[in-house]
């Protein structure tokens, strides 16, 4: 069962380069989203997805783009890398809206910008 | 606003001790709770969750039951082992405007000796 996967799980960037962090489930689920985790803050929400073509902003969107056009992939992206964006990433997904089932999580991407 | 607040870390114990972690939350609505688990090197997972006050969730072996009069969600375990050794994250969520979003605690590393 592969379930969520995020890749890469290690990336060093420069200020003002742009990447993408990967995230891709094969549960079907319809529900996902992207939290940073910070040391000291838990986790915080960056965007989310409530299926194919919809998107949202969570409560740290700045500097972070997403899409969705399919089910199973919903990639983040990163326009101009900061310094405040060294973080831990991790993609979640659910069947259903968090606030009646559980979310699956990937391993978590860690990014460092230097 | 929605929030929640986790006992501070770390907490170290011996195998077979009993442990508590202590989550409040503040709530705009009547939220579901949960507790999720970060063992090293992973992703979260969801080890138990109530959705209404008064209910108990439980999960090898940990405990946490809904208290609305004190809005309270506090995780115990009888007996400690190495293998509980990870982060608790307590967490919330509502439906309507904030569908989508857990609110997480800081999180509480527990280390558990042989």
């Amino acid at each position: 069962n592969a379930g969520v996967t995020q890749t890469p799980k290690f990336q060093v960037l420069k200020t003002g380069q742009s990447m993408t962090l990967q995230c891709a489930q094969d549960m079907n689920h319809e529900y996902m989203s992207w939290y940073r985790q910070d040391p000291g803050m838990g986790l915080r929400l960056i965007h989310y997805s409530v299926g194919a073509g919809i998107t949202d902003q969570g409560e740290v969107p700045n500097g972070y783009n997403v899409s969705r056009s399919t089910t199973e992939d919903f990639p983040l992206r990163l326009l101009s890398a900061a310094p405040s964006q060294t973080s831990v990433y991790f993609c979640a997904s659910s069947r259903d809206p968090p606030n009646t089932g559980e979310l699956f999580f990937g391993e978590g991407s860690r990014l460092t910008v230097l | 606003g929605n929030s929640v607040t986790q006992m501070e870390g770390p907490v170290t114990l011996s195998e077979e001790a009993f442990l508590t972690i202590n989550c409040t939350y503040t709530a705009t609505g009547y939220p579901s709770l949960f507790w999720y688990v970060q063992y090293p090197g992973e992703g979260l997972q969801l080890l138990l969750k109530a959705t209404k006050a008064d209910d108990k969730g439980s999960n090898k072996g940990f405990e946490a039951t809904y208290r609305k009069e004190t809005t309270s969600f506090h995780l115990e375990k009888g007996s400690v082992q190495v293998s509980d050794s990870a982060v608790y994250f307590c967490a919330l969520t509502l439906g309507g405007s904030t569908l989508g979003r857990l609110y997480f605690g800081r999180g509480t590393q527990l280390t558990v000796w042989p």
